[in-house]
């Protein structure tokens, strides 16, 4: 089992839709979740990160964490075409004292269609 | 942020040979990681780059297929050696955020170097 999970998609919602991108991990020591876009023939892009368990808004983006079901989520209200890219979560535990390693879900294709 | 520029952007190679990719930061960092995505796929963290000291590898990855430098706290290089079509990849840098600076000032990418191996 891989530690982090995440549904590879594709994934496509017409403009204006709720976008609901999520991942699954087995380990308790994550503290700090990340996701990240990714458009083609680009490098990820940090999007938002949370640490620990709550949520977190940035525009049209909220990022959820629910620690006590090790699972994440991140939410796209209004979708636009220009939000069509690869998502991809990532995770660690504590930073410094873990060698600074992300661990990467397997990244969610998502499509919007005006 | 952190803006990491990475060259060269692209390569056309024949297998056998090498090719040295370039990361460089614009701030001082402690670590700097340089990850490997192939086609449709996730990132795979290859190795950390140390300033001062040999680089750390990954299960599956070993120094003479992927030697690393790192000479100063703004730069390093990964080397692709004897390549082979398999090698064909996007290899990406990242750096870790210093110390009391914020998490997103680190964790971001360079733009990549696109590999084909021919």
């Amino acid at each position: 089992q891989k530690e982090v999970e995440q549904d590879p998609g594709p994934l496509s919602v017409p403009e204006g839709a709720i976008v609901s991108l999520n991942c699954t991990y087995s380990n308790s020591a994550f503290q700090y979740f990340m996701w990240y876009r990714q458009y083609s023939r680009k490098g990820p892009e940090l999007l938002m990160y949370t640490y620990s368990s709550g949520n977190k808004e940035d525009g049209r983006f909220t990022a959820q964490v629910d620690k006590s079901s090790k699972y994440i989520s991140l939410f796209i209200r209004d979708s636009q075409p220009s939000d069509s890219a690869t998502y991809l979560c990532a995770m660690i535990g504590g930073i410094y004292n873990q060698g600074g390693k992300l661990i990467f879900g397997q990244g969610t294709e998502l499509s919007v269609k005006p | 942020s952190a803006v990491i520029s990475q060259k060269p952007s692209r390569d056309i190679c024949q297998r056998g040979t090498s090719l040295t990719i370039q990361c460089q930061v614009d701030s001082q960092v402690t670590m700097m990681f340089w990850y490997r995505q192939q086609p449709g796929q996730s990132l795979t963290l290859i190795a950390t780059a140390n300033q001062g000291s040999e680089a750390t590898y990954e299960s599956g990855f070993v120094i003479d297929k992927f030697p690393i430098s790192r000479p100063n706290l703004t730069f390093s290089t990964l080397t692709v050696s004897n390549m082979s079509p398999e090698d064909s990849s996007i290899y990406l840098c990242s750096v870790l955020p210093p110390r009391r600076q914020p998490l997103d000032y680190g964790y971001t990418f360079g733009s990549g170097t696109r590999l084909t191996v021919v």
